[in-house]
């Protein structure tokens, strides 16, 4: 079983809208959560990282994290055909150094 | 430099090859990872370093890989005997403080084996 998990996608939502992604993991000691975007051909590059239970928000992204539900979000309000990209969900465990664990990555695309 | 720095940026192998990729992180960065991206897919963890010294290589798929960074700065992923499977984007990533986990990548080395 996968340690991350994304749904592949893709994602279509029309400009101006809300995007939401969603990441589930499994729980070994989970201690913080990170959304990396990746454009075609790209490497990725941080968007936003969470630790903490609840909401935390940038600009037009906000990270959800709900430990008890080994689950962690990102949503893009006001969407824009620029965030059109893949997004990757990954988690730093305890005790595993400094490294990410990341899933396989959302597309997403945002219609004009 | 100014960012994480990854040469050759597309390397074509024909199968049995040996293959040697490079990597330069960001300056006074202590921690520098490699992953494995295979086309569709999330970066999948290769092997990482504190300076010089090799932490953690769990994710290293096989003896043929082998990686190095000897002064603590500049790092090297050697395949031995390429496969096709070995083909992939190579990424390289660097990071000031291991326990923040934000990591900074380079471009890439495109490895295609024929």
């Amino acid at each position: 079983q996968k340690e991350v998990e994304q749904n592949s996608g893709p994602l279509s939502v029309p400009e101006g809208a809300i995007a939401s992604l969603n990441c589930t993991y499994s729980d070994r000691g989970s201690q913080s959560f990170f959304w990396y975007r990746q454009y075609s051909g790209k490497s990725p590059e941080l968007i936003m990282f969470i630790y903490s239970n609840g909401d935390k928000e940038d600009g037009r992204f906000t990270a959800q994290l709900n430990k008890a539900s080994q689950y962690v979000s990102l949503l893009i309000r006001d969407s824009q055909p620029s965030d059109s990209a893949t997004y990757l969900c990954a988690v730093k465990f305890y005790n595993q150094g400094g490294k990410l664990i990341f899933g396989q990555g959302t597309e997403l695309s945002v219609k004009p | 430099g100014a960012g994480v720095s990854q040469s050759p940026r597309y390397k074509v192998a024909k199968r049995g090859q040996d293959v040697a990729l490079r990597c330069d992180p960001i300056s006074g960065h202590v921690s520098l990872f490699w992953y494995q991206q295979a086309l569709g897919q999330g970066p999948e963890f290769l092997t990482y370093f504190q300076n010089e010294a090799q932490l953690d290589k769990s994710g290293l798929p096989s003896d043929r890989f082998f990686a190095e960074r000897p002064e603590g700065s500049v790092s090297t992923l050697k395949i031995q005997r390429t496969q096709k499977e070995d083909s992939a984007v190579y990424l390289c990533a660097s990071s000031i403080d291991p326990d923040t986990g934000e990591l900074f990548f380079g471009e890439g080395s495109r490895l295609t084996v024929l």
